[in-house]
């Protein structure tokens, strides 16, 4: 099973910071996703990649697939950009290892806050 | 605008009453997916519909099912809820299943809070 990893945990700044939120995985990929959950509210899609750099607006994600890492980037931040950042992993394989061909694994999250 | 719909937003159910979780698409995906979601912890695929073909996660409880009667909608049901099945639950939709390319990205609903006394 994959294994996905965030960090940091918890993430606090000021308004206009550069943040940087770190994803890893331990068996390749199909796709890499960046969710975006507010309190209390469901899950936007923000990012899927499978190789190179998406980028949205303010919103930057990179991936490296032979080092099995993924960032998110948020330029000059928002206090509405707070909210939980969650990595989640497409992993190519059978229906039966528990998040594989067509689930998502998720990382436990990133919780950001933005001071003004 | 095409989107992903739950209803309702906030369920409240009894120990052991059975309740069923609704969740509708605009979007004409084939694949539409139920995941949990508990208290600070990470959603937790439970399964997925491709089109009427029906696939469980190997640990997800028997107490939970699922419907598929068309394309658009998607239920699940817990037969007999215990105060560990509270959590938010949401749902899923994704074009196409398999390795990754667009018609994989995956779209949410906003989730259903449910709370079991």
């Amino acid at each position: 099973k994959n294994e996905v990893e965030q960090s940091p945990q918890n993430l606090t700044a000021q308004e206009g910071e550069f943040i940087t939120i770190n994803c890893s995985y331990s068996v390749g990929i199909s796709a890499l996703h960046w969710l975006q959950q507010h309190p209390g509210g469901g899950i936007v899609s923000l990012f899927m990649l499978s190789s190179g750099k998406k980028k949205h607006g303010r919103l930057i994600a990179t991936i490296n697939i032979q080092e099995k890492h993924s960032s998110l980037h948020i330029t000059a931040s928002h206090p509405r950009d707070s909210a939980v950042y969650i990595c989640a992993v497409r992993t190519p394989g059978d229906l039966y290892s528990g998040g594989g061909a067509d689930g998502l694994t998720f990382g436990k999250g990133t919780h950001l806050i933005i001071q003004p | 605008d095409a989107m992903v719909i739950q209803n309702p937003r906030y369920q409240v159910t009894q120990f052991g009453k059975p309740v069923t979780l609704s969740c509708s698409q605009t979007l004409n995906h084939n694949v539409m997916y139920w995941y949990q979601q508990k208290s600070s912890q990470a959603p937790k695929l439970l399964f997925h519909y491709y089109d009427k073909d029906f696939n469980n996660e190997a640990d997800t409880p028997d107490n939970f099912q699922s419907r598929r009667p068309n394309t658009s909608f998607c239920f699940l049901d817990i037969r007999s809820p215990g105060l560990g099945d509270a959590a938010m639950y949401l749902c899923a939709t994704s074009r196409v299943r398999g390795a990754g390319g667009p018609g994989n990205e995956q779209f949410f609903g906003p989730g259903t809070r449910l709370t079991v006394l």
